[in-house]
């Protein structure tokens, strides 16, 4: 039973574009969201974070959206560079992350010229 | 500061061999936890501690063991290795929520067990 979803294997987003990763989730204890970037054979980048009291955070080119009715996430990149071609996890945790955190599968974002 | 260090980066067991996978960090976090990537699947949780002398079992805890001596180090002991156990294996820490609960990665340990 997979707790946090990301239904997209991959995206593929012009430059200069804005970039749409979207996450689902099962578990109505989460309080916390996250968001990794992740190269290949390097370990995962926290990118940005939002509390379950939130329903927007905000950090650069970065903004996490979180609707709570729905059970939904997203996070947007605007504008989208080549360097943000990555894959993307989707991540949650129960107590502030004491606990660990439940991951998504990713979504692989391609960023083309 | 190196932030989250594993040691080995690359490692080839054989069926029913033991050994150690090494994690430190040198930020005073209290939160650590270990992961393992497979294939076409996201990270998932083995163990996790809160603080040195506690930790838990996580997800896929099986045929893992794990301690907590210091704040510094979290190894991850394979008992005896099979081959179900190839994968990439993570560890992170965090201050929790001065960080936004955001874990720090190191840069993994891939193993093979054949």
């Amino acid at each position: 039973d997979q707790q946090v979803k990301q239904n997209s294997p991959s995206l593929s987003v012009q430059e200069g574009r804005i970039s749409i990763l979207n996450c689902d989730y099962t578990n109505s204890m989460f309080d916390y969201f996250l968001w990794y970037k992740k190269y290949p054979a390097e370990g995962p980048t926290f990118l940005i974070s939002i509390s379950s009291i939130k329903d927007k955070n905000e950090d650069g080119r970065f903004t996490v959206f979180l609707n709570k009715s729905a059970k939904h996430l997203s996070l947007h990149i605007v504008p989208s560079q080549p360097g943000d071609s990555a894959v993307y996890f989707c991540a949650a945790s129960v107590g502030g992350g004491a606990d660990g955190l439940t991951f998504g599968k990713g979504t692989h974002l391609i960023i083309q010229p | 500061n190196a932030g989250v260090t594993q040691t080995p980066k690359f490692q080839v067991l054989k069926t029913g061999q033991s050994m150690t996978l090494q994690c430190a960090q040198d930020m005073n976090h209290e939160y650590m936890s270990w992961y393992r990537q497979d294939p076409g699947m996201g990270l998932r949780l083995i163990h996790y501690s809160v603080g040195a002398g506690i930790t838990d079992q996580g997800e896929v805890p099986n045929g893992y063991n794990v301690s907590r001596s210091t704040t510094e180090d979290f190894p991850l002991r394979l008992l005896s290795a099979a081959p179900s156990q190839t994968s990439v294996y993570f560890c992170a820490s965090s201050y929790g929520e001065t960080s936004g609960y955001g874990y720090t990665f190191g840069s993994g340990t891939r193993l093979t067990v054949v």
